[in-house]
Order: C-alpha cells, then structure tokens, then sequence
C-alpha cells in the first residue's frame, strides 16, 4: 500500500463552522505534512509532524490545528476559517521527517475547501 | 530569498516528441531534489529524485539531469503521451532548513495530438 489517503475529497463550510480535515496512511512512515496549495501556485508546507510530535509551524493562523493521533493518522481541525482560505489541502507522508534524510513525500489527492 | 523557479511557466509539445522542462535552484545547500506531477484535480506524483552527488538519473521514459555549477535541474520526457499532460514541479530539499521541501513555482505541460 503505497497510498496516502484524505477525505472528504470536497468540502464547503461557512466562516462560523467547525470541520475536520482526515489524512491515513499504512506504510509505516514516521513524518506526516500539511500543505496548502492555491490555484496555479505550488504547494505551501503548513505543518510537519515527526513520530507523532509537530517539529514545524510555518507560522499558520489558530484557525488551522493539526493533530496527530498515531503514527498513521493526521487531522487538521478548521475553525472561523476566511474566504480566501478556500484551497486545496494536500497531506503528505515520508518514511522520516525529511530534514533529517533526503526521502521522497508521497502525497494524497488532497481536500478540496471552499469556505463561504 | 532563497528559491526554486522555473524557466517557463507553459510547455507545448506534439505527441511522440521528447519533452524537457527546466528547473534554476539557488540555494547551494540544497542536495536532493525531486520532480512531481500533478495532474488536474489530484495530488502531486512522485516522478524521479536525484542527489547532489549524482549529475543524472533515469527512470521509465524520464530523466533528470542536474547542473550543481549552474544550480540547474531539468527532466526529460521521451516520447511524450497524452497522459504526460499535466503541471510538474521541481522541489529541493535542504536538509539544514527548517523548510523540508520547497517547491518551485510549475511547469503546464500540454501534449498536442
């Protein structure tokens, strides 16, 4: 299984909602990542997990939260998000954090949210 | 700033025909890199990497070739399909930053039947 799962794969939500982004992925890899990425731009890194512990905040809002329940699992919580947060939501994994070892991220399909 | 750019940001090429996109990196550090492509509506697909200590690297109908004297990366699509259509990024890995991988800025590859 050489996949990195998300969902949902569209999301639409009011600027007052609260909603979850879900990422999995079983291939054993210990570094998980949140990107960003807008229309014709590449992605923006957002956050970083290594073995289940966040080693890099890319100085994004509050409204972002990230949460890792265990090694295969990778949320990120949305809340009072903006218009113009409205993107798509990339995750990504790597057998280590890739700081540490060159190694390639293999990345989901990715949320696509629009906030209204 | 430190960046990974791209020479152009569209690439047209006829059917069968072997494409290359270029990549400029700046920061002298950086000693991984790899290319993806995305397609419509997915997310980015690993293609081929290639280390710092290495000037070329083939895979299954793609090359990359790096230039550390002129920080300049490409890949090399033989006889490119329709299915080859799509945006590619280059991204470098500076293992001493913070900033994991960096993406360059996408090439838009179109195959024209």
């Amino acid at each position: 299984d050489t996949e990195v799962t998300q969902t949902p794969k569209h999301l639409v939500m009011g600027m007052t909602n609260k909603k979850s982004l879900k990422c999995e992925q079983h291939m054993g890899h210990r570094a998980m990542y949140w990107y960003k990425q807008k229309a014709k731009k590449p992605p923006e890194l957002m956050f970083v997990y290594s073995y289940e512990k966040l080693s890099i905040n890319e100085s994004v809002p509050s409204r972002f939260s990230p949460e890792c329940p265990n090694s295969s699992l990778l949320n990120l919580h949305l809340h009072a998000l903006q218009p113009e947060d409205s993107a798509l939501y990339l995750c990504a994994s790597s057998l280590v954090d890739q700081g540490t070892v060159n190694t390639e991220a293999f990345f989901g399909q990715g949320t696509r949210l629009t906030v209204v | 700033g430190e960046s990974v750019g791209l020479h152009l940001p569209t690439l047209s090429v006829q059917e069968g025909d072997n494409s290359i996109i270029n990549c400029a990196y700046s920061n002298s550090a950086s000693d991984y890199f790899i290319w993806y492509k995305q397609e419509s509506g997915k997310g980015p697909q690993f293609i081929i990497d290639i280390r710092s200590n290495m000037d070329k690297r083939q895979g299954q109908r793609v090359t990359v070739l790096l230039n550390k004297t002129v920080k300049h990366l490409s890949l090399q699509i033989a006889a490119t399909q329709p299915g080859d259509s799509a945006v590619y990024f280059c991204a470098e890995n500076n293992p001493g930053s913070a900033r994991q991988l960096t993406f360059g800025s996408g090439t838009q590859l179109t195959v024209l039947p």
